[in-house]
């Protein structure tokens, strides 16, 4: 485990669905992330939080919402999905995203969603 | 826009072989460099981080150098392992409000026993 924990591991919702991936850091870290990852791409940056406000939607499109209730908890709820959003969902945490820089993020293992 | 490139997008070595991965970028405006490893279907491990005012970072067998001027980091794995099989990720901070990590595709290693 890397301090940050993700849950479910596995998801496979059908296009009507409503469900939410969870993120959980006890690492002290004040930013939370959301990465997409898909077959042959680079990891895609989604959403940004820093002391719960989010500061970056990346375009994102409204069927994924992000929930920040504090620093520690990161959610993504998500509804009426596509084929084409069955990926690898990724959380990740560092100090800060405005402050020093100096340190790297730490990631979770993922939620491998599939979208029926 | 910051680009980040490693060639070649896979690679396989036999057992025992010293190994070089090479990742470029096109803004060596930066704060930190961050090499990752991800096994099939897992998250990121994070390996090695680099400063923009360092020059390299060992941890065990593996070796990572940074040339901030020229846009290039390399990840040095000595005597290669089977274990070793996990696709690298290299990932470049830049500098600015609000920065955030911009990722390679990785390199997929095969260390063939």
């Amino acid at each position: 485990e890397t301090g940050v924990t993700q849950t479910p591991r596995h998801l496979v919702m059908g296009m009507t669905n409503k469900k939410s991936l969870k993120c959980e850091q006890h690492l002290g870290h004040n930013a939370m992330y959301w990465y997409k990852q898909s077959a042959k791409k680079p990891l895609e940056l989604m959403f940004v939080y820093n002391f719960k406000e989010q500061t970056e939607n990346n375009s994102v499109p409204s069927r994924f919402s992000p929930e920040c209730p504090n620093s520690s908890h990161l959610f993504l709820h998500l509804h009426t999905l596509q084929p084409e959003d069955s990926a690898l969902y990724l959380c990740a945490s560092s100090q800060d995203s405005t402050g020093d820089r100096g340190y790297g993020y730490t990631f979770g293992s993922g939620t491998r969603l599939t979208v029926v | 826009k910051q680009e980040v490139t490693q060639i070649p997008a896979a690679l396989s070595v036999p057992e025992g072989e010293n190994l070089v991965l090479n990742c470029s970028f096109t803004d060596s405006a930066i704060y930190n460099l961050q090499w990752f490893r991800q096994d099939p279907g897992k998250g990121l491990t994070s390996l090695l981080l680099i400063q923009s005012s360092q020059r390299e970072q060992t941890s065990g067998r593996l070796n990572a150098s940074l040339d901030k001027s020229s846009g290039r980091s390399t990840l040095y794995i000595a005597a290669s392992q089977p274990g070793d099989s996990a696709t690298y990720l290299c990932a470049v901070r830049n500098t600015g409000a609000n920065s955030k990590l911009t990722f390679g595709k990785g390199i997929t290693l095969s260390v063939r026993p």
